[in-house]
């Protein structure tokens, strides 16, 4: 069936470190690939998504590239700040299904 | 408000008693979800909806019930509340049809309790 699998945390980084958090899937069709970002107290929000193979997704300074090769979607930043602190999580959705399949979430701490 | 709102925000409940979780959107969006968040399971999938009166089970589905008589409204109800059910629970939505490229928006969450 289809499925995400991502990186366990937690993960602790100084400030101005770099940053991959590792997602790989599993999905019978084209699946189109998101990440999502959990502040503290608050609902997921849309970081960045990429719908087929090659596509690179940025936002905030955040990149992820669509590997179909690889069947991977990893999450790099190349300087991380301490407003990066946040639980991210990667998520696929595949056109002949309604849902969406999310990683079990990698908890970052990005400490000064 | 613009968006997609949950209320209560914080629920505090006893083992057996009914409680219902709102949901409300402002997009018309076709799609609607209920996700629970626990520790170590990240977000696991209750119930969605494809349109109003049509709703179909997730992946956990068991002590949840779910209706759905107009677009923006998307209650989840447990009708009789174990402690496992302690959680927090996040509705979201999403347009566009089928379209896989289309992201799910989140609500801030409801935080319930059951002692």
């Amino acid at each position: 069936g289809d499925s995400v699998t991502q990186m366990e945390g937690p993960v602790t980084l100084s400030e101005e470190a770099f940053l991959t958090i590792n997602c790989t899937y599993t999905a019978t069709g084209y699946p189109s690939l998101f990440w999502y970002v959990q502040y503290p107290g608050e609902g997921l929000q849309l970081l960045l998504k990429a719908t087929k193979a090659d596509d690179k997704g940025s936002n905030k300074g955040f990149e992820a590239t669509y590997r179909k090769e690889t069947t991977s979607f990893h999450l790099e930043k190349g300087s991380v700040q301490v407003s990066d602190s946040a639980v991210y999580f990667c998520a696929l959705s595949v056109l002949t299904g309604n849902q969406f399949y999310f990683g079990t979430g990698t908890s970052l701490t990005v400490i000064p | 408000d613009a968006g997609i709102t949950q209320s209560p925000r914080y629920k505090i409940t006893e083992t057996g008693r009914q409680v219902t979780l709102m949901c409300h959107q402002t997009w018309s969006h076709s799609y609607m979800f209920w996700y629970r968040q626990d520790l170590g399971h990240g977000l696991r999938l209750i119930y969605y909806s494809a349109a109003a009166d049509i709703t179909d089970k997730g992946e956990v589905p068991d002590g949840y019930v779910v209706s759905r008589s107009k677009t923006e409204n998307f209650p989840l109800t447990l009708e009789s509340a174990t402690r496992s059910q302690t959680s927090v629970y996040f509705c979201a939505s999403r347009g566009g049809g089928r379209a896989s490229y289309n992201e799910q928006f989140f609500g801030p969450g409801t935080r319930l309790t059951v002692l």
